[in-house]
């Protein structure tokens, strides 16, 4: 059974940075694309970057290139977000998202991002 | 950015009754291999996402046929031919053929 499971999400002040890790398993890590997607709650989705199987190449939203970098951990089959500068409106929940065929075919938990003085 | 755009966004529906939402993307989705990266994704209450459709019209594993896609260009379609409780939720259309990946804004499926 595929799994992704979020952690690192918590509550920093402006400016501050946080790193956000995801664990899969139940698949072989190291031929999938990876997304992370974050949504506000209440709000719907909205893409932030990916990562190739090898983690050669990556690309990122406007609203956090410069500030957000993708990276992965093959040995480990762990995708990580480091997040610096973190601004209020990078609040959000956080998912880490497997692609397949362009689509996103499974979905972790999430894990809470609040940015809050 | 490719710009979707979905509607109704909110529909209530009365229990075995279809429901139809319609996702327009402001520019073509067909890829230069070829494929039309579209797909519908819907998200219960509390719940992350769940892949319904990818490329316009193929049901995902474990996806009851009730659900259906359809469309091609820039116009799609996802359709419930008969609503059951366990569809409330919202559901969205992506396209992944060009960075940055778009999402619609979301339609609100309730039960009468």
């Amino acid at each position: 059974e595929v799994q992704l499971v979020e952690s690192g999400g918590g509550l920093v002040q402006p400016g501050g940075s946080l790193r956000l890790s995801c664990a899969a398993s139940g698949f072989t890590f190291s031929s999938y694309w990876m997304h992370w997607v974050r949504q506000v709650p209440g709000q719907g989705l909205l893409w932030i970057s990916r990562i190739d199987s090898d983690g050669s190449s990556t690309t990122y939203a406007d609203s956090v290139k410069g500030r957000f970098t993708i990276s992965r951990d093959n040995s480990k089959n762990t995708l990580y977000l480091q997040m610096n500068s973190l601004r209020a409106e990078d609040t959000a929940l956080y998912y880490c998202t497997r692609a397949v065929s362009g689509a996103f075919d499974n979905w972790g938990q999430g894990t809470l991002v609040t940015v809050s003085s | 950015d490719i710009v979707m755009t979905q509607t109704p966004l909110s529909s209530p529906v009365t229990l075995g009754q279809p429901a139809s939402i319609s996702c327009r993307s402001s520019q073509s989705l067909v890829h230069n291999d070829g494929n039309t990266y579209l797909s519908w994704l819907q998200q219960r209450p509390g719940q992350p996402p769940r892949l319904l459709i990818y490329k316009i019209s193929n049901r995902f594993s474990g996806v009851p046929d009730r659900f259906s896609g359809s469309g091609a260009g820039s116009d799609f379609t996802l359709k419930i031919s008969r609503v059951e409780a366990e569809d409330v939720g919202i559901y969205y259309c992506m396209q992944a053929t060009e960075f940055p990946r778009t999402f619609g804004q979301g339609t609100k499926v309730e039960i009468k």
